[in-house]
């Protein structure tokens, strides 16, 4: 069974400039969360979808970070304008249901913002 | 709200010594309870998760974690650590209607040979 995956690895860009990461849950799962792992720190929840609804947003900083998963399957995380404080790890889960089921993590996309 | 506190960033062990990795949590709801390790360059991997019944919880590679609800604590176990368990652990709760976990800071286990 292929794992959660993301795209790109690495990003490196300047502060202001836009960025977009894509993930891919695993086949079959109907949740998918992203979190922010700033270094040093642990995971931090940003967004939950339920099929290609919004679920959880409370934590996003909806004037620069937008998310969607427009067919409930893969899903797509934006920052724009990008700060030099979003430099983190954005790691992708997915689920294959809600609550206390087991959460599957991708490897992460590695921000650095200039 | 909850929170999460893993009382040590880092903790040194020899090779084949037992490992105790501390976790208390904060919440007013009920809760799920889960540890989770990062090996270096690799994703979270689920290590065990406590959802109700026995306190007592076994995970994969030989850990196993205990829930104490008076202490509001879930600390990691492993009798004798090998080399291979050099990681990053993570201590993570949800639950009171909250899917998204709530994580800690993390403890970083270092194996000395």
């Amino acid at each position: 069974e292929a794992g959660v995956a993301q795209s790109p690895r690495y990003k490196i860009i300047e502060k202001r400039q836009s960025v977009a990461f894509w993930c891919n849950p695993i086949s079959g799962h109907a949740t998918l969360y992203w979190y922010q792992q700033i270094l040093g720190q642990g995971p931090k929840l940003l967004i939950q979808f339920q099929n290609n609804g919004v679920v959880d947003d409370s934590q996003l900083p909806k004037d620069r970070f937008s998310a969607e998963r427009l067919k409930g399957v893969d899903s797509t995380l934006k920052i724009q304008p990008a700060k030099l404080e979003d430099s983190a790890v954005y790691l992708c889960a997915s689920s294959q249901g809600r609550g206390h089921e087991t959460q599957y993590f991708g490897p992460g996309t590695r921000l650095l913002v200039l | 709200a909850q929170s999460v506190t893993q009382l040590d960033s880092q903790v040194p062990v020899f090779e084949e010594a037992p490992v105790e990795l501390r976790c208390n949590y904060s919440s007013s709801v009920s809760v799920y309870l889960f540890w989770y390790v990062q090996y270096p360059n690799q994703g979270l991997q689920l290590l065990l998760k406590y959802l109700s019944g026995s306190t007592l919880v076994k995970g994969i590679n030989g850990f196993e974690a205990e829930f104490n609800k008076s202490q509001t604590s879930f600390h990691l176990r492993k009798p004798s650590v090998h080399i291979s368990d050099t990681a990053e652990y993570f201590c993570a709760v949800s639950g009171g209607g909250a899917d998204g976990l709530t994580f800690g800071k993390g403890t970083h286990l270092i194996i000395q040979p």
